[in-house]
């Protein structure tokens, strides 16, 4: 089964508001990651927490970590339409270091 | 830097053929995985590798093999494809640690 589940599933806002997206996850990780795929292309890296960490930056992406009940948000303020895509958060466990899994996505709609 | 080139992008097989999908690196990044991504499923972890001469099983390895004999190479061959094995898939690669994975673009490939 797998390691990550997003939600929600799907979530439309408009242009300006703030989007947040929650991950769960059911073992002890050494980081969580988040990416973002665009329609029929690849991921793209967003951030990176590691497991000691509680809350990071980048731009308009802010992600918290709380590893005392598996879970992670991602909030995107002032959305764009560009914005809109699915997200995917990926966990690197401390029992398989060397495999990412990911979980099943939030397709975010950002109406202009 | 090319990044993670995947070839072919659109594959159409026939039930029980056989076909290798190509994936290459030029960041010299020791770890690369396979994975597929089916709808409502996000992403399932296929096979992965952390060096030459050395792989593992995903979450979902079979009636896939996959092998490594150069750092930059990571090729996923079906032996008799199924019409389940319909679906996109993504090959990726990064360094050792706490990093960031790097995607290529996807093969689309439909099993009539």
């Amino acid at each position: 089964s797998q390691q990550g589940e997003e939600d929600p599933q799907a979530l439309s806002i408009q242009e300006g508001e703030n989007a947040t997206m929650n991950c769960s996850y059911k073992t002890s990780i050494n980081n969580l990651q988040w990416y973002r795929q665009n329609s029929g292309r690849g991921l793209v890296h967003l951030i990176l927490i590691r497991s000691n960490e509680r809350e990071k930056h980048s731009g308009r992406l802010r992600v918290t970590l709380d590893t005392s009940k598996k879970s992670s948000s991602l909030l995107i303020t002032a959305s764009r339409a560009a914005d809109t895509a699915s997200y995917f958060c990926a966990t690197s466990t401390t029992s398989g270091t060397y495999k990412y899994i990911f979980g099943t996505g939030t397709r975010l709609k950002v109406l202009a | 830097n090319a990044g993670v080139t995947q070839t072919p992008k659109f594959q159409v097989l026939k039930t029980g053929q056989s076909m290798t999908l190509q994936c290459a690196q030029d960041m010299n990044h020791e770890y690369m995985s396979w994975y597929r991504q089916d709808p409502g499923m996000g992403l399932r972890l296929i096979h992965y590798s952390v060096g030459a001469g050395i792989t593992d099983q995903g979450e979902v390895p079979n009636g896939y093999n996959v092998s490594r004999s150069t750092t930059e190479d990571f090729p996923l061959r079906l032996l008799s494809a199924a019409p389940s094995q319909t679906s996109v898939y993504f090959c990726a690669s990064r360094r050792t640690g706490n990093t960031e994975a790097f995607f290529g673009q996807g093969t689309r490939l439909t099993v009539v």
